[in-house]
């Protein structure tokens, strides 16, 4: 198993700023992952955080909203930029242990007014 | 990719046996069958992961079909803690492919 926590666990953002999430694994892991989950919705894969090389983006988002960072194997940042109301949400990364089990951070619970 | 299909809501009480199915009618060839368990303001927690046929273990047992098109996971004898947002997850994850799809999510609410 991982152990993953995530900073900040909630915020508070005016439309139009940006802000960056922070996630920590406590072990080396290959695959890592950005979700985002809307109130009372299911999860939706944002991208694949690829170490040392550009993020892989799923169909709907991209790099320009959200730009990810993986400088090693066990950490990543995701940023929200130019935020909206829409992108009120939870974000939560994950990684991949054996035979594609996932586990997930804590979430991060961000508010955009 | 393959879309999820899972009931909205399920009550049961305490002691019961509950079964939640999940429908993928388009399963991929390679995909695997995860389901994982959600508590209000937590990441989602791995319960079970299979293939095909029956996999069990000490939380949940896990039946697969041989068409693939459904699964079944069954929780034994819940208690209250059980209360929670089960999701059934179709996918692969390969190398640096990955096809990952979560259903909508079942939200089981177990009674005294």
């Amino acid at each position: 198993s991982a152990v993953i926590s995530q900073k900040p666990s909630r915020d508070i953002c005016q439309r139009g700023t940006s802000l960056t999430i922070q996630c920590q694994v406590d072990s080396q892991v290959t695959m890592m992952f950005w979700y985002r989950q809307q109130p009372g919705q299911s999860l939706t894969l944002i991208a694949t955080a690829n170490q040392g090389s550009e993020a892989t983006y799923e169909s709907g988002f991209v790099i320009d909203k959200f730009p990810i960072s993986r400088p090693n194997l066990t950490f990543s940042t995701l940023t929200v930029s130019n935020m909206s109301p829409e992108d009120s949400s939870i974000y939560l990364c994950s990684v991949v242990a054996s035979r594609y089990e996932q586990y997930f951070g804590p979430g991060t619970r961000l508010t955009v007014t | 990719l393959a879309k999820t299909t899972q009931p909205i809501s399920m009550d049961s009480y305490e002691g019961q046996e509950v079964n939640i199915t999940c429908s993928h009618n388009n399963i991929a060839t390679n995909d695997y069958i995860t389901w994982y368990q959600q508590f209000p303001s937590q990441g989602p927690r791995f319960i079970i992961q299979g293939y095909k046929t029956k996999v069990t273990n000490e939380v949940a047992s896990l039946f697969i079909p041989a068409d693939r098109k459904s699964s079944t996971l069954s929780l034994p004898r819940v208690s209250l803690s059980d209360t929670a947002v089960y999701y059934c997850l179709v996918g692969f994850l390969s190398g640096s492919a990955r096809q990952l799809t979560f259903g909508s999510g079942t939200q089981l609410t177990v009674l005294p």
